[in-house]
């Protein structure tokens, strides 16, 4: 069963338009952590903002906020003021405990593309 | 400098070709990974290095055959491959502190393999 969907494969948004990238999540896991990572065309993952289950607060890292709901399970990432640069592939993925070690969970990702 | 180091960036191979895939990382982390990344898949975890030590091997076919001489290197191994094995290969690094801390993982660029 697929435990990570990003529902959206491609998005065109406007330069300096806000952007919610939808990411949805399954565990049985109380603990468990949602990672979102940018890869641009050069092909290297970039790590962008980190929410833990436990965690309060929605995560923010400059204009990248998370939108967790947690009794939807849902991971949403929000890019305000997009900018050209944001163009790239975005995967939303998940560490539960998997025996004794970690493993992240992928989604298939979505292509952001920013029109100016 | 970039943290994590992979080379070559491009490779085409036949069936019968041995080659070797490089990692390098220079972030002092005590875990590395191999990850492959086909055209619209979510990412698959091969292989995980914790402290030099295989810790994770995810069904991946013997023709695939890491190696990690020392905390920074790694190394896969490529031998009789399939047309179908024909992707992106990502190296990754991390540093694992327990079994509750949500290390980031650091990614290369990726070598771009093509198996004819």
């Amino acid at each position: 069963a697929q435990k990570i969907t990003q529902t959206q494969p491609g998005m065109f948004v406007q330069e300096k338009e806000a952007v919610t990238l939808d990411c949805t999540y399954d565990t049985s896991d109380q603990s468990y952590g949602l990672f979102w990572y940018k890869q641009p065309s050069s092909g290297e993952m970039i790590f962008l903002i980190y929410q833990g289950s436990y965690d309060e607060q929605n995560a923010t890292e400059g204009r990248y906020s998370l939108n967790f709901q947690k009794a939807r399970k849902s991971a949403n990432l929000v890019i305000s003021a997009s900018q050209l640069g944001d163009s790239a592939m975005y995967f939303c993925a998940m560490r539960e405990r998997f025996d004794s070690n970690y493993q992240l969970i992928w989604g298939a990702g979505t292509k952001l593309i920013i029109k100016p | 400098e970039t943290g994590v180091t992979q080379t070559p960036r491009h490779l085409v191979m036949g069936m019968t070709n041995k080659k070797s895939l490089k990692c390098e990382q220079h972030l002092g982390h005590n875990a590395m990974y191999w990850y492959k990344q086909s055209a619209k898949k979510p990412l698959e975890l091969m292989f995980v290095y914790n402290f030099k030590e295989q810790t994770e091997n995810n069904s991946v076919p013997s023709r695939f055959s890491p190696e990690c001489p020392n905390s920074s290197h790694l190394f896969l191994h490529l031998h009789t491959l399939q047309p179908e094995d024909s992707a992106l290969y990502l190296c990754a690094s991390s540093q694992i502190q327990s079994r509750d801390s949500p290390e980031k993982l650091f990614f290369g660029s990726g070598t771009q393999l093509s198996v004819l």
